[in-house]
Order: structure tokens, then sequence, then C-alpha cells
């Protein structure tokens, strides 16, 4: 049974903290994303990599940086945790192809307050 | 206005109850996805479609890819398949655009 991991359910932190969250494939996936979910706004990505140690800037990527030291993982920081960076975060991972109609596979979600 | 749309934003149904749920896209696609959230987080793929139609269970999710547009049945609902049903684009070959979601609730 494929996977993609989230280290934590649900995380409280207080402002100013630095916060990991992490995030593993089993899958031999390229590429990966984070994303954020708001009520109202859907998902929207943070960071995308496609390769050990590559990045690429998502959307909304201001508070936030990536690390992807090894393929199967990939983790978001947020250097000085803010209230409104109070979401559900979540990890997905998808093979690289030509076409765009490869299956998208997600974490279970974490959903961070920050105090 | 969002590149993906989807409507209703939130649906609820008594079990039984046939539900359809719309997405309409402006940017040129190639395969749509549909995605089911449950109450815990979790997004898991319901299907990826690029024409015509296509069924698991009591779940059928219909493209139009001239008009931009497809749908997600769910024939004989149950309190189960109560979700957020999200519908998403693709965005080059790698990325992904998703609709807001429709949060479906339905009741014995």
């Amino acid at each position: 049974d494929v996977k993609v991991t989230q280290s934590s359910r649900y995380l409280v932190k207080r402002t100013g903290e630095k916060v990991f969250l992490e995030c593993v494939q089993d899958m031999d996936h390229e590429n990966m994303f984070w994303y954020r979910q708001d009520p109202g706004l859907g998902l929207r990505l943070i960071y995308f990599s496609y390769d050990v140690k590559m990045k690429e800037k998502g959307d909304i990527p201001e508070g936030y940086s990536v690390s992807r030291e090894k393929k199967e993982r990939f983790s978001l920081i947020l250097e000085s945790a803010s209230t409104n960076q109070t979401s559900m975060y979540l990890c997905a991972s998808r093979r690289r192809g030509q076409r765009p109609n490869t299956e998208a596979f997600f974490g279970q979600g974490t959903r961070l307050t920050v105090v | 206005k969002n590149e993906v749309e989807q409507s209703p934003q939130n649906l609820t149904a008594q079990e039984g109850e046939f539900i359809t749920i719309n997405c309409s896209y402006s940017v040129g696609i190639s395969a749509l996805h549909w995605l089911q959230q449950h109450p815990g987080g979790g997004i898991v793929s319901l299907f990826m479609l690029s024409s015509g139609k296509k069924k698991h269970g009591r779940l059928i999710a219909t493209i139009n890819i001239q008009e931009k547009h497809s749908s997600l049945h769910i024939t004989a609902s149950h309190p189960r398949d109560s979700a957020v049903y999200i519908c998403a684009a693709p965005r080059g070959p790698d990325k992904l655009i998703f609709g807001t979601g429709t949060r479906l609730q339905v009741f014995p």
C-alpha cells in the first residue's frame, strides 16, 4: 500500500517558534509538494520539489522554507511561526511524467495551531 | 476568477438521494482529477479523467473537454459519503490547481 506519511496530525506552537513539518513517501516519486488548506480558499501550493535539493516557490511561499536532502523526505519549515500560519498543512507526492495525468498521493494532514 | 471553480460549496442530502457536484475550469487541460477528503483530513484520489465518463461503485465522473466542465455524481448516497469533494486541474506537467471543494453531508 503506497504511503505518504506526515510526522504529526496535530501541532500547537507558540508565536516565534521554529516549526518543522516532515513528510516521507515510499513510492520513489520525484515530485513532492507542500500545501496549506484554509476554509473557502482550497489547497494552495507553498513549495514544490522536483528532485533532491531542488525546490520551486509555489503561490504562497512567504514565511516558509523547505528542505529535500533525500528523495523520500520533504520538510516544510516555518522559520518564525505566526498566528496567520495556523492552518491545515498537506504534503503530496506524484510521479514526474510528460503527461499531467499521474495520480497524486496525499498525507493525512497536519493541523497546526500557532498561539 | 479562480481557474477551477466548484459548485455548490455546501450540499446536504438525505440518504438515498442522487448527488451532483460540478466543476468548471478556465485552463486548457488534458485530464481532471476528483479527490475526496474525509473529516480526518487525508485526501484520496477518486478519478482522473480526460474524456467521457468513469464509474467506480456508486461514483460516476463525467467530463466535457470542449465545455470545460466536469461533474461528479453519487448514486444512492449514504452517510459515509459525507466528505469534502475537490476537483483539480493540471498546471503544467507537474502541478495541480484545486477548486475550493464541496462539503457534502448525507443524513440518515
